[in-house]
């Protein structure tokens, strides 16, 4: 079945460092891809997402990219603040609406000043 | 735009005792969706719900638990008889188009 594959946390950085997080995936299909964050004590919020190949989703400076050739969809920031300390989850999604979203185990992120 | 509204947010109950777990839509969403949030587990899809009709429910973890989603803006997660392995954070999210999913704060149940 489909899948999601996130690297292990927690990853820990210094204020303004460059940050990735990896993602690969597992579909028969063409999925969309999306990545969640949660924040302490907060539900998941959308982050930033992708539809088709080589598409790029951004938002608040991260950046992830629709790689089918990889089955990747890496999530980066070229320069991370304190309040980007959280867990930040990918996920993916059958085309059909209304199914459920895939989500992998979630990649914890502490940046320290 | 009030979101998903979850409650209680906070449930603090003894073991064998029963639990009733709320959730409100983003009005107008036809699918609803909930799941639970553990440090050993993740997060997990419990069941969820295209049109108030019950779809996939393969994660709900035993009898035990029970949803229901009587009309387009409420829908129930019932635990009964609750045991202290059920403590999690569990939380509804809605959806309209595009499986982007909205998620509600969530309940934090401990069970003693």
């Amino acid at each position: 079945g489909d899948s999601v594959t996130q690297m292990e946390g927690p990853v820990t950085l210094s204020e303004e460092a460059f940050l990735t997080i990896n993602c690969t995936y597992t579909a028969t299909g063409y999925p969309s891809l999306f990545w969640y964050v949660q924040y302490p004590g907060e539900g998941l919020q959308l982050l930033l997402k992708a539809t088709k190949a080589d598409d790029k989703g951004s938002n608040k400076g991260f950046e992830a990219t629709y790689r089918k050739e990889t089955t990747s969809f890496h999530l980066e920031k070229g320069s991370v603040q304190v309040s980007d300390s959280a867990v930040y989850f990918c996920a993916l999604s059958d085309r059909k609406a209304g199914t459920a979203l895939i989500f992998g185990k979630g990649t914890t992120l502490s940046v320290s000043s | 735009d009030a979101g998903v509204i979850q409650s209680p947010r906070h449930e603090v109950t003894e073991m064998g005792q029963e639990v009733t777990l709320r959730c409100k839509p983003i009005s107008g969403h036809n699918s609803l969706f909930w799941y639970r949030q553990t440090m050993m587990r993740g997060l997990e899809l419990l069941i969820y719900f295209n049109n108030n009709v019950p779809i996939d429910d393969s994660g709900m973890p035993e009898d035990r638990f029970s949803a229901k989603m009587p009309n387009a803006s409420f829908s129930t997660l019932k635990i009964q008889p609750s045991e202290p392995r059920d403590s999690a954070v569990y939380f509804c999210a809605s959806t309209l188009r595009d499986n982007e999913q909205f998620f509600g704060p969530g309940t934090r149940l401990t069970v003693l």
